[in-house]
This record gives structure tokens, C-alpha cells and sequence, in this order.
């Protein structure tokens, strides 16, 4: 039972173009969660998604960033205009209830570069 | 704002000693989970204690919960080298906030 799969695992873009980071969760879940860590930092929470739904984009910028996850296929979180204070590590984490009291499960990351 | 807030923030042991790692945070929580990151990785879920539960163990893990306090602590007794990696303490409310995270070092 393959877990949370991001692509791609690396990801470098000039200032300016547009970055697409891509997650399909674990089989059965259709709860998913995008972060963003800094070096050296925690994670920090970016918009929590239902199939077809967004549920809570509290933590995303409202200019540039815009995610979906539609009913068939992966979830994408999608970055326009990149800046490089977009350089960070974008995780998903997929649940298959949206409970508080279960845990996430996390992908590896894609690791966005801005040049 | 950031809920949890680690510390410390990096410790370094000998394997076979123990470990201890502390979280403060804010606000009422439904509950709090420890996760642990290797690096270059994603987070990987440790332990989960609910509101109303005081400790929990799993393995060589011990967590305990005050919420008058508003801690958490993580212990890992009988360190391996293989524990080496960063500990996140979340909250959890209707989302979940990380801390900022310990960096464990276990030398061999």
C-alpha cells in the first residue's frame, strides 16, 4: 500500500514562472493538507482540502497560490509568479477522515528552488 | 502563530542514554501529536495523546500530556543511533500547528 506521493521531489523554477507540486494521497483517504517548512523550522499549515472542496485555506497567501483537488486525480497546490521567498519544502499529508484525533500521514516533500 | 515551541532546540546523547524532549503551547487543544522528521523526509507519526489522557507510552516511547500547564513531553529511553532525526510536537484543534522542533543527535 503505496503512502503519500509528491512530485516532483525537486523542483526548480526562475523568478517569475509558475510551480506546480503535485499529491496523490493514500489509497482511501480523501482528506489532504499542504505545508510549508523553512529551513530549520516547523511545518507550517497552508489549506486542508476534501475532494473537490477546499475546507480551510486559512494558511495560504491569498495572492499566487491557489490549490485543488478534484475528484479524479491528484491534489495540486499551484504557485504563480514565483518569488524567491517561495523557496521552501512543500509537504501534503492525507487523512482518511477529517478528524483531529487521527493522524496525518506525510509525503516526502517537493523542494522548490527559486533562482 | 506558531502554537508548540520545542525545547530544547537540538540535544545531542550517547546511544543507550534517554532523551527528553519538552513542548509548550497556547491554546485548548483536542489533543497533541508527536511526529519525528529524518532528513530530507517527511514527517513520520510517532504518538497521539488526547486532551484527557496524562501519559502514553509506545514502545520506547513516553509521552505526557499537562494541560494545566499547557506541556508536553517526549521521552525516548535506550537511545540508537538510528533515533537521530528532528521531533515535532502538533497541536491539534480543527488543524494542526508545529512546533519549531528538536534535533536529536545520537552518536554511536
Amino acid at each position: 500500500n503505496a503512502g503519500v506521493m509528491q512530485n516532483p521531489r525537486h523542483l526548480v523554477r526562475r523568478r517569475g514562472q509558475e510551480a506546480r507540486l503535485r499529491c496523490s494521497p493514500m489509497k482511501g483517504h480523501s482528506h489532504v493538507y499542504w505545508y510549508r517548512q523553512l529551513p530549520e523550522e516547523g511545518l507550517k499549515f497552508m489549506v486542508y482540502l476534501q475532494k473537490e472542496n477546499i475546507i480551510d485555506e486559512s494558511g495560504m497567501p491569498k495572492e499566487r497560490f491557489s490549490a485543488e483537488f478534484p475528484k479524479e486525480g491528484p491534489s495540486i497546490l499551484r504557485i504563480q509568479q514565483v518569488v524567491r521567498g517561495d523557496s521552501a519544502a512543500y509537504f501534503c499529508a492525507s487523512s482518511p477522515w477529517g478528524d483531529s484525533n487521527q493522524p496525518q500521514h506525510f509525503g516526502d516533500g517537493t523542494r522548490l528552488s527559486i533562482l | 502563530s506558531q502554537q508548540g515551541e520545542e525545547d530544547p532546540q537540538a540535544l545531542s546523547i550517547q546511544e543507550g542514554e534517554n532523551a527528553t524532549m519538552n513542548c509548550s503551547y497556547k491554546t485548548s487543544i483536542n489533543n497533541l501529536q508527536w511526529y519525528r522528521q529524518n532528513s530530507g523526509r517527511g514527517l513520520v507519526h510517532l504518538i497521539l495523546i488526547r486532551s484527557n489522557e496524562r501519559e502514553k507510552h509506545s514502545g520506547r516511547l513516553r509521552v505526557t500530556l499537562d494541560t494545566s500547564k499547557k506541556s508536553s513531553s517526549l521521552l525516548i529511553t535506550a537511545s540508537r543511533a538510528a533515533d537521530t532525526a528532528s521531533y515535532f510536537c502538533a497541536t491539534s484543534t480543527d488543524k494542526l500547528i508545529f512546533g519549531t522542533g528538536t534535533r536529536l543527535q545520537v552518536f554511536p
